[in-house]
C-alpha cells in the first residue's frame, strides 16, 4: 500500500543551521512526491514537487529511489522556516494524496 | 492557482447532531476532495466529491456518516453526521489545480462536539 513516513514529528534548529526534514515513502511504481507547509494561522499550500526539480524558499528535495526517500533540506534556516511540514504521494487513481504525519519545525532566533 | 473558502469557519455542536460545512471555489475545478484532521494528527482524505455523481469515499468512511454533495464545479458540502466528541477535528476541502496532484486546500472547519 502507497504509505509515507516521516519519523520525527519536531524539529528544533537555530537559525543559520542546516535543517533537514525525513520523508520515506513505500510506493509501487514511480511515484511523484510532494512537499506541503502551513505556516502559523495559514492554509496548508504546496511548497515543492519532485518533478519540478525546483528551489523553493531556499528548500530542495531529491527523490532516492534506491532508499526510498524525499527527504526535505535547506542548508541555512530563517525564521519565516518555522512551521508545520507534510510529505506527499499520490494514492492510485484519481489524483488523490495521502499524507505523513507533518513535522513541526521552530527555528530559534 | 484557485481561492478557497469554507463555512463555518468553526463550530461547537452538540453529540448527536448533524453540520454541514460549505466549500466554495472562485473557479471551475474538476475534481474536489475533503479531509479530515484529527487533533495532532496527519491530513486523511474522506472521500472525493465527483460532479453529477456519488462521492467516492476512503476505506473506513461512508456515506451514511459523511454524505457529500457537488452540485456544480465549483460548489461542494459535507455533512458530519449524528456526531460523537471523536468528530471533534478540522476538516478541509481541497481542489485539484494545476498539474497532477496539485491540490490547493481551503482554510479549514474546526468542529467541536460536546
Amino acid at each position: 500500500a502507497q504509505r509515507v513516513t516521516q519519523p520525527e514529528k519536531l524539529l528544533s534548529v537555530f537559525k543559520g543551521a542546516p535543517v533537514e526534514l525525513k520523508c520515506n515513502y513505500s510506493y509501487s511504481g514511480s511515484p511523484e512526491l510532494f512537499w506541503y507547509v502551513q505556516y502559523s494561522r495559514q492554509r496548508l499550500q504546496l511548497l515543492l514537487r519532485h518533478i519540478s526539480r525546483e528551489s523553493i524558499k531556499g528548500f530542495t528535495a531529491d527523490l532516492n529511489k534506491g532508499e526510498t526517500s524525499f527527504h526535505l533540506k535547506k542548508p541555512f534556516a530563517q525564521e519565516e522556516d518555522s512551521a508545520m511540514y507534510y510529505c506527499a504521494l499520490p494514492l492510485y487513481g484519481n489524483n488523490r494524496l495521502a499524507f505523513g504525519k507533518g513535522n513541526q519545525v521552530v527555528v530559534i532566533p | 492557482s484557485a481561492v478557497i473558502s469554507q463555512k463555518p469557519s468553526r463550530d461547537i455542536c452538540q453529540r448527536g447532531t448533524s453540520l454541514t460545512i460549505q466549500c466554495q471555489v472562485d473557479s471551475q475545478v474538476t475534481m474536489m476532495f475533503w479531509y479530515r484532521q484529527q487533533p495532532g494528527q496527519s491530513l486523511t482524505l474522506i472521500a472525493t466529491a465527483n460532479q453529477g455523481s456519488e462521492a467516492t469515499y476512503e476505506s473506513g468512511f461512508v456515506i451514511d456518516k459523511f454524505p457529500i454533495s457537488r452540485p456544480n464545479l465549483t460548489f461542494s458540502t459535507l455533512t458530519v453526521s449524528n456526531m460523537s466528541p471523536e468528530d471533534s477535528s478540522i476538516y478541509l476541502c481541497s481542489v485539484l489545480a494545476g498539474g497532477d496532484y496539485e491540490q490547493y486546500f481551503g482554510p479549514g472547519t474546526r468542529l467541536t462536539v460536546t
